[in-house]
């Protein structure tokens, strides 16, 4: 699996957009990004995962330049709620050993 | 659609006992995978069930197994419960695993080993 790395730490305010960007050097031809988002003692919630481009939900965008080797979350206009560590994985769509790294801790301050 | 759940959400239980935790997946899902979460070591695949069939297998002893049911539902088993195992325990599932699939998770069983 390729190997992601992301920031350990953000810190934004309320109505500010966000932009976590994760770079996957080793980005395999049938890989997919995915986004989770998960909040202290519950499971990861799936926000968004994208191949090329740009994808964009109603929660967050995902843009993908053409090499691939790096991607970018965006999310619109944070609110407090949106306090929670995010994860970047890079894997072949339907993989199930995910592997989880770090995440990005961001914290949204009033 | 309801999404994964799992019983129970909490639970305490004291070295060298056993525990057996449950997940029923999403309606129509077939694939189950099961996950450790610690502080130290972040979150870790144990095992996939897709179809009552053990399909893929992390590196955890064999005190942790787990099943899968004909209609879907997975449980995990920790024998001989160390303290080591305190952590927080996902499932996750899946349709079955074809390509653009993605995993959705449950909101995990916290187990504190005494």
């Amino acid at each position: 699996l390729a190997k992601t790395t992301q920031p350990i730490s953000m810190d934004s305010y309320e109505g500010q957009e966000v932009n976590i960007t994760c770079s996957h050097n080793n980005i395999a031809t049938n890989d997919y990004i995915t986004w989770y988002q998960q909040f202290p003692s519950q499971g990861p919630r799936f926000i968004i995962q994208g191949y090329k481009t740009k994808v964009k939900n109603e929660v967050a965008s995902l843009f993908i330049p053409a090499d691939r080797k790096s991607s970018t979350l965006s999310l619109p206009r944070v609110s407090l709620s949106d306090t929670a560590v995010y994860y970047c994985l890079v894997a072949p769509g339907g993989y199930n050993k995910l592997i989880f790294g770090a995440g990005t801790r961001l914290a949204v301050h009033p | 659609k309801a999404g994964v759940t799992q019983t129970p959400r909490y639970l305490i239980k004291t070295r060298g006992q056993q525990v057996t935790l449950s997940c029923s997946p999403i309606s129509g899902h077939r694939s189950v995978s099961w996950y450790q979460q610690t502080p130290g070591q972040g979150l870790q695949f144990l095992f996939e069930y897709f179809s009552e069939t053990q399909r893929n297998k992390g590196n955890f002893p064999g005190r942790f197994s787990g099943r899968q049911f004909s209609n879907s539902r997975s449980e995990m088993n920790v024998s001989t419960l160390e303290l080591g195992d305190s952590a927080l325990y996902l499932c996750a599932s899946m349709s079955s695993g074809g390509f653009q699939e993605t995993q959705y998770f449950g909101p995990g069983t916290r187990l504190l080993v005494l």
